[in-house]
């Protein structure tokens, strides 16, 4: 069946560093793809989206691209911040309003 | 414009007994789903609602039923709760659509079953 895979955490790194994670999926068809963040004690948000192959969401410096070759849409920020600790989640919705969501990314950023 | 709102915030029930949870979406969403969260499986969708109808259904027990009314809030139901049932529960809405576009998250009810 359908589903997302994303790494494992938590992922503790030092402000300024470089952030990536991994998020693969299995979908027939087009998907249309997500990353939402979840802050302590609130529900999700949406950061990024991508319809399309090769499409490139982008938002608060967060960046991810839709790779169909590889079924990957991977998250990217160049240099996290204290207030960038959360929980990230890779999703996708293959029609509808049903969305599939992996399993969830901690993230704590130390100063 | 008000967020999605989730009632109550916290609830506590035994078990075998059966849970009411409520939520209201934005105004103009006719989308609602919802979700449970754990710690051990992360989120996995229940069920979605559009215009009083349940258009699509996740893999739990009938135990857990939903209904949408017609100014688009939204309720869940859970009977006969198990320990196991035991989670955060999210609401989302969104504009209704063939494809999704963006969920709208409420903060969630946190039950817990003794």
């Amino acid at each position: 069946g359908d589903s997302v895979t994303q790494m494992e955490g938590p992922v503790t790194l030092s402000e300024e560093a470089f952030l990536t994670i991994n998020c693969t999926y299995t979908a027939t068809g087009y998907p249309s793809l997500f990353w939402y963040v979840q802050y302590p004690g609130e529900g999700l948000q949406l950061l990024l989206k991508a319809t399309k192959a090769d499409d490139k969401g982008s938002n608060k410096g967060f960046e991810a691209t839709y790779r169909k070759e590889t079924t990957s849409f991977h998250l990217e920020k160049g240099s996290v911040q204290v207030s960038d600790s959360a929980v990230y989640f890779c999703a996708y919705s293959g029609g509808y309003q049903k969305v599939t969501f992996g399993t969830g990314t901690k993230l704590q950023v130390i100063p | 414009k008000a967020g999605v709102t989730q009632t109550p915030r916290y609830l506590i029930k035994t078990r075998g007994q059966q849970v009411t949870l409520s939520c209201s979406p934005i105004s103009g969403h006719r989308s609602v789903s919802w979700y449970q969260q754990t710690p051990g499986q992360g989120l996995q969708f229940l069920f979605e609602y559009f215009s009083e109808t349940q258009r699509n259904k996740g893999n739990f027990p009938g135990r857990f039923s939903g209904r949408q009314f017609s100014n688009s809030r939204s309720e869940m139901n859970v009977s006969t709760l198990e320990l196991g049932d035991s989670a955060l529960y999210l609401c989302a809405s969104s504009l209704a659509g063939d494809r999704v576009e963006k969920l709208f998250f409420g903060s969630g009810t946190q039950l817990s079953v003794l």
